[in-house]
């Protein structure tokens, strides 16, 4: 049983360029929650999909926008990047209820 | 922001010794919630408490939890050289439309063989 998978793994991008983050959320999940984790400090929440649908969404910039397709995997947009969005993000999915299983992440270094 | 804030920031013990740390937070929650992230990959969920129990077992993990004083503990027995790693809190707020989960900024811990 696969659990959640990030691609890609790594990524190394300039000011003022577009990424996109790819996220499959474990076998039987519909819901995908993505995280902002900067070095040394705890992961913060960026968005949550349900049913296709943006259901929360954290303290980020218009810039960060997202998406779910009908098989529950997610994309993460960041668009005009800044040296700031420099951090791991992460994939976590679940099912109807709180624990949440995370993906390896996507380490973004903005240049 | 972060609502969780674990104390210490870096614990460093022998192997075979207990492991404690703590979490606090700021407002009423849903639950409770202990994970684990091994060099700065994912998250591994440990134990969740309700914010209507009081203390929780699982393996060699105790987690106690004092809505009273918004604060939670971590207790890791007889610890293992495997057991390094980072540890955070996450609190799940209560009440109705609200889904994320907010994280403290973790306690290192480092267990010595």
């Amino acid at each position: 049983d696969a659990g959640v998978t990030q691609s890609p793994t790594h990524l190394i991008k300039t000011r003022g360029q577009q990424v996109t983050l790819r996220c499959s959320p474990k076998s039987g999940h519909d819901t995908v929650s993505w995280y902002q984790q900067a070095l040394g400090q705890g992961p913060q929440f960026i968005f949550q999909y349900y049913e296709e649908e943006e259901r929360q969404r954290g303290n980020f910039p218009d810039r960060f926008s997202g998406h779910q397709f009908p098989n529950y995997s997610s994309e993460l947009n960041v668009n005009a990047l800044l040296l700031g969005d420099s951090a791991l993000y992460l994939c976590a999915s679940s099912l109807s209820g709180a624990k949440l299983f995370f993906g390896s992440g996507t380490q973004l270094s903005v240049l | 922001s972060q609502q969780g804030e674990e104390d210490p920031q870096a614990l460093s013990i022998q192997e075979g010794e207990n492991a404690t740390m703590n979490c606090s937070y700021k407002t009423s929650i849903n639950n409770l919630q202990w994970y684990r992230q091994n060099s700065g990959r994912g998250l591994v969920h440990l134990i969740l408490i309700r914010s209507n129990e009081r203390e929780k077992h699982s393996g060699r993990l105790r987690v106690t939890l004092d809505t009273s004083k918004k604060s939670s503990s971590l207790l890791i027995t007889a610890s293992r050289a495997a057991d390094t790693a980072s540890y955070f809190c996450a609190t799940a707020p209560s009440g109705a439309g609200s889904y994320q989960l907010t994280f403290g900024k973790g306690t290192k811990l480092s267990v010595i063989p």
